[in-house]
């Protein structure tokens, strides 16, 4: 049982374009949203993050935008570059540090 | 500063064989955590520790034995190896607190085959 559904499974953005991954989740008493970016031969890395009372977060190129009612979040790469080409994982945390993982999205962009 | 090393990076082993993964911080972390990675399923913990001497089970366990003697360090244990442990495994740490300020820092894994 997924409890944090991702999609797409992969994705090909052309240079300068938006990148969007969508995730889902059930669990109402999720409180805390991280994205997670992850290079070949690397561990994931914290990219961005959001509280369920903010509907949106900006940093830089990154935000995550959050619809509580809908129980959905979205991570939107703008104007996306290469060195972007990554696995993006969307997770969902209750509480303590028990991070629950999305199934990753395999992010391609094309010079 | 090293931040999270795991130990080996890669390793082929014949079912039955056990084996030990070792993690190691440098951070001065309370917390520690290991993670599965498998195609398709994202990452699922398997074990964590909140301190020195304390573990607890994650969401997927079953065939998998922890000890976290030493702060700095957390090692997972495989007492009998079967293909289904087949992965990359992760280690991660973080400071105590919640998630919100004190994110989880991972290692860059270990690739383990079982023949």
């Amino acid at each position: 049982q997924q409890q944090v559904k991702q999609s797409p499974q992969s994705l090909i953005v052309q240079k300068g374009g938006i990148s969007i991954i969508n995730c889902a989740y059930e669990n109402t008493a999720f409180d805390y949203f991280p994205w997670y970016q992850q290079f070949p031969g690397k561990g994931p890395a914290l990219l961005i993050a959001i509280r369920p009372d903010v509907s949106e977060k900006k940093e830089g190129r990154f935000t995550i935008s959050f619809n509580k009612s809908a129980k959905q979040f979205s991570l939107h790469i703008m104007d996306s570059q290469p060195g972007d080409s990554a696995t993006y994982f969307c997770a969902a945390v209750r509480g303590f540090q028990k991070l629950v993982f999305g199934t990753g999205t395999r992010l391609l962009v094309s010079p | 500063n090293a931040g999270v090393t795991q130990t080996p990076k890669f390793r082929v082993l014949k079912t039955g064989q056990s084996m030990t993964l070792l993690c190691a911080q440098d951070m001065n972390h309370e917390y520690m955590y290991w993670y599965r990675q498998d195609p398709g399923m994202g990452l699922r913990l398997i074990h964590y520790s909140v301190g020195e001497g304390t573990t607890a089970k994650g969401e997927v366990p079953d065939g998998y034995n922890v000890s976290r003697l030493k702060k700095q360090n957390f090692l997972l244990g495989l007492e009998s190896a079967a293909p289904s442990q087949t992965s990359v495994y992760f280690c991660a740490s973080s400071p105590s607190g919640t998630p919100t300020n004190q994110p989880q820092h991972f290692g860059d894994g270990t690739r383990l085959s079982i023949l």
